[in-house]
């Protein structure tokens, strides 16, 4: 299995710009994860999925920022408008269930820079 | 709130040596444990987990403690390499809510040859 799949892997924007993180988890996971790292606040979880469905999202910084998992194979993080706060690296995870006994997963992130 | 911390300073060592790094949380009792290894421009990967009923787990030079009495693990890699620098996290389960996993900060790792 090639892992979980991040795409792109860097993004330079400017403030205002909408900007789309792309994953893809490990064939056969139920659980998606998104974080987001810096190194003020270390890695964060933003949203997590199960089965496809969003079971929590308190993480989300705020309505800018919103999570789609449209099937077992592909989910999106967007943010709009982006600003400049938002620079960070961003991760997919995945594991085979959401309990709290799975591991997950990490794709290689992506590093987000809004200039 | 429930706090996880990690030495914050970097560990620097010397090849060969054991390398001890700690994780305390604070205002509760995690049912589990679990240890990753982040290596820059990487995510992380996990290496161990931990139950609170194990006192002690080892995978081949690693060795994980849980003291619930101390509300501490220690993560312990002995005969260290210069391929073990990396950053090494804990992650345990939240005080409340839905997510399966909270992550320390890490602390940063350099072996030295």
């Amino acid at each position: 299995d090639a892992g979980v799949i991040q795409s792109p892997r860097h993004e330079v924007t400017e403030m205002g710009q909408e900007v789309t993180l792309r994953c893809k988890p490990i064939s056969g996971h139920n659980s998606l994860f998104w974080y987001r790292q810096t190194m003020m606040r270390g890695l964060e979880l933003l949203i997590y999925f199960n089965n496809n469905v969003p079971i929590d999202d308190s993480g989300m910084p705020e309505d800018r920022f919103s999570a789609k998992m449209p099937n077992a194979s592909f989910s999106t993080l967007k943010i709009q408008p982006s600003e400049p706060r938002d620079s960070a690296v961003y991760f997919c995870a995945s594991s085979l269930e959401a309990g709290m006994l799975y591991e997950q997963y990490f794709g290689p992130g992506t590093r987000l820079t809004v200039t | 709130s429930q706090k996880i911390e990690q030495n914050s300073e970097a560990l620097n060592i010397q090849e060969g040596k054991t390398a001890t790094l700690t994780c305390n949380y604070t205002n509760y009792s995690p049912a589990y444990l679990q240890w990753y290894r982040q290596d820059p421009g990487r995510g992380p990967v996990f290496l161990l987990l931990i139950r609170e009923n194990e006192k002690e787990k080892r995978k081949e030079r690693l060795k994980v403690t849980f003291d619930t009495t101390l509300k501490q693990s220690l993560f312990h890699i002995t005969a260290s390499q210069p391929a073990d620098s990396a950053t090494y996290l804990c992650a345990l389960p939240p005080h409340s809510g839905n997510t399966p996993l909270v992550f320390g900060k890490g602390t940063r790792l350099s072996v030295i040859a």
